[in-house]
């Protein structure tokens, strides 16, 4: 069965560095997203693209943080500069697109953890 | 905005019993979708069961079923003969018609007894 994979399964990294968290969605997916939960909380949206670019954002999503879709399978989130408060688990999610096919399958997870 | 709620952070029963977890939610909408997420301690999310508003039957997938009451706004998760394989955390999530994104409650740390 086809599924979402997300790498690394684990990052660690200092506070001020950039990260790079990379999704590879379900091939004939056509919306993508990204979520967050920090440790304890409840998963928050990011940030939803499709058609090469963002058609949503949450306050989250400030100016640290860039989507991309840079070749026909990767979809990676981006943070410029982490702080602290960015440790969290991150999921990428991806949907079909089609009317009837509102299910979005997330993969594994990302756990980053700033220091 | 929509906001979804689940009221009861933990729960606990013993193998085989029957539980059930509640969710309501908040929206204008009219057409729109329910989700019950399971996030076990690998902390992936995996996908329970799913209700479309529109449809009046509720949704069922093998053990699990939902009780949509729309009017009320409410979307509870029965899950029978639980197995131990169930102890997770449930969360229940709202996604409006079309490309939107899911809006997630605080979840339910269930745990299943042996």
């Amino acid at each position: 069965e086809p599924e979402v994979t997300q790498t690394p399964s684990h990052q660690v990294t200092q506070m001020g560095q950039e990260v790079i968290l990379r999704c590879v969605p379900i091939s004939n997916h056509l919306y993508f997203y990204w979520y967050r939960q920090i440790l304890g909380q409840k998963v928050e949206f990011l940030v939803s693209f499709y058609n090469n670019e963002i058609s949503e954002k949450s306050e989250i999503f400030d100016d640290q943080f860039s989507v991309e879709r840079p070749d026909g399978s990767n979809f990676t989130l981006k943070i410029r500069s982490t702080k602290l408060e960015d440790s969290a688990m991150y999921f990428c999610a991806s949907r079909a697109g089609s009317d009837y096919q509102e299910t979005q399958y997330f993969g594994p997870g990302t756990r980053l953890l700033v220091l | 905005a929509q906001t979804v709620t689940q009221s009861q952070p933990e729960m606990s029963v013993q193998e085989a019993e029957t539980v059930t977890l509640s969710c309501t939610y908040d929206t204008s909408e009219n057409n729109y979708y329910l989700f019950w997420y399971k996030q076990p301690p690998s902390r992936q999310m995996i996908l329970v069961i799913r209700q479309e508003a529109y449809k009046q039957q509720n949704a069922t997938e093998n053990r699990f079923s939902v009780n949509f009451q729309k009017a009320a706004k409410s979307f509870s998760l029965k899950i029978s003969d639980s197995q131990l394989g169930d102890t997770a955390m449930y969360f229940c999530a709202f996604m409006k018609h079309g490309p939107q994104k899911l809006v997630f409650g605080q979840g339910t740390r269930l745990t299943i007894n042996p």
